[in-house]
């Protein structure tokens, strides 16, 4: 069965230090990956996509993630953290017949300190 | 662009009462999706139509969850008879193909 994995609930992080987010995926053929930002009270905003080529996708506020299909992962990356940066993210893989069928982790709930 | 809208924002009710939910997808979308987000389960994907077809009901969690799409611009999410376990943020989201565009999500209480 399709799966994502996101072994991070919560981390702290000071502001304008590096980030990366981690996620692992179960699926048996090519993914179609995904990395979605919530901040309180709001719903999920696409911060990037992977479908095919490039293994490095930019997206956007300065995110970017990496599609390793010998380790499954899809981890989420950004240089410099900035305080609005603080919300949950979302890893999710597309499965089914349609690719807009996504499966979502569990989330990473990211605290940025001053 | 108005993007995906739902309503109620916020909805509290009363245990066994009829609840609701309603979604305007983003014109020209082909696919609506119905998804519930709580803190032990996360989010999980309720149902989804494909030109207005029902193509997975497979998350619907009871017989007391229906959705319906009457036409491209409108989808209802009804909760009959509802019951406390079901609160919970709901979500609707469109997609033309490859990603998901979500409305701000309808807060479902239920005492």
């Amino acid at each position: 069965a399709q799966s994502v994995t996101q072994p991070d609930i919560h981390i702290t992080v000071s502001e304008g230090a590096s980030l990366e987010l981690r996620c692992n995926y179960s699926y048996g053929a090519t993914p179609y990956l995904f990395w979605y930002v919530q901040s309180p009270g709001q719903g999920l905003q696409l911060l990037l996509k992977y479908f095919s080529g490039d293994t490095l996708v930019q997206g956007i506020k300065g995110f970017e993630a990496e599609f390793k299909r010998s380790q499954s992962s899809f981890n989420l990356r950004k240089p410099s953290v900035h305080w609005s940066d603080a919300a949950e993210y979302f890893c999710a893989v597309g499965t089914g017949g349609a690719t807009n069928k996504l499966i979502f982790g569990t989330g990473t709930l990211l605290a940025v300190q001053p | 662009d108005a993007g995906v809208i739902q309503s109620p924002r916020h909805e509290v009710t009363e245990m066994g009462q009829e609840v609701t939910l309603r979604c305007k997808p983003i014109s020209g979308h082909d696919y609506l999706f119905w998804y519930r987000q709580t803190m032990m389960r996360g989010l999980e994907l309720l149902i989804y139509f494909n030109n207005n077809v029902p193509i997975d009901d497979s998350g619907m969690p009871e017989d007391r969850f229906s959705a319906k799409m009457p036409n491209a611009s409108f989808s209802t999410l009804k909760i009959q008879p509802s019951e406390p376990r079901d609160s919970a943020v709901y979500f609707c989201a469109s997609s033309p193909t490859g990603e998901l565009f979500f409305g701000e999500g309808s807060r479902l209480t239920v005492l």
